[in-house]
């Protein structure tokens, strides 16, 4: 069965510190892999996707086909990077396709 | 330009009431796509448009649950006889043919069955 883990629902960090928010898959076939997030009182919005290999708002995720894991990262959090945050494969199916969310982080940066 | 609407906003039914929801994606967008996420969880594939074309539909939770997009732009979510557990935020997401796996949501409909 296709399936998203986030263990933690919730994670507090104080700024400046390192904050890794984790994400394990269990997929078949080779899904694409997405962040997304929600700021309070946005919409939930795109972070970023593996295939780019982008660093965005200074996080970056790395896809470990091995452990089946896609863990958001950033090396000094800030404070605006409170939010929520879901991972998100994309399912290929035979005429669809679809994004598949985790339950989600509640990412919270002490200043 | 203007992103994903939805309307309305917020929409407070009784049980047994039929409601309908509406997502108007990005001009241009081809995909569109339903999510309903309850309280405390991210959200769940409901079903998928590609212009008019209802491609998948298997996220949807009954036959109480029915969606439809005739001309390819604006898109209704209607639910029938409203259930207490249909209570959640209802989103609205769509993307463009060049990269449909970047979708962009709508504000969702947060809906409440009393």
């Amino acid at each position: 069965a296709q399936r998203v883990t986030q263990p933690e629902k919730l994670l507090s960090v104080f700024k400046g510190a390192p904050v890794e928010l984790k994400c394990n898959y269990s997929y078949s076939g080779s899904p694409e892999l997405f962040w997304y997030v929600q700021y309070s009182r946005q919409r939930l919005q795109l972070l970023l996707r593996h295939i780019s290999r982008e660093s965005i708002k200074g996080f970056t995720a790395d896809l470990n086909k091995g452990e089946t894991s896609f863990h958001l990262k950033k090396p000094f959090a800030q404070e605006e990077d409170s939010a929520m945050y879901y991972c998100a494969p994309y399912a290929y199916q035979t005429g669809a396709n679809n994004l598949f969310f985790g339950t989600g982080t509640r990412l919270t940066v002490i200043p | 330009g203007a992103g994903v609407s939805q309307s309305p906003r917020y929409k407070v039914a009784k049980r047994g009431q039929d409601v309908a929801l509406r997502c108007d994606p990005i001009s241009g967008h081809v995909s569109l796509f339903w999510y309903q996420q309850a309280l405390g969880q991210g959200p769940e594939f409901l079903t998928y448009f590609q212009n008019e074309a209802q491609l998948d539909k298997s996220g949807l939770p009954s036959d109480r649950f029915f969606a439809e997009r005739p001309e390819g732009s604006v898109s209704t979510l209607k639910i029938q006889r409203t259930q207490q557990e249909d209570s959640a935020v209802y989103l609205c997401a769509s993307s463009d043919r060049t990269d449909r796996e970047t979708q962009y949501f709508g504000p969702g409909t947060r809906l409440l069955v009393l």
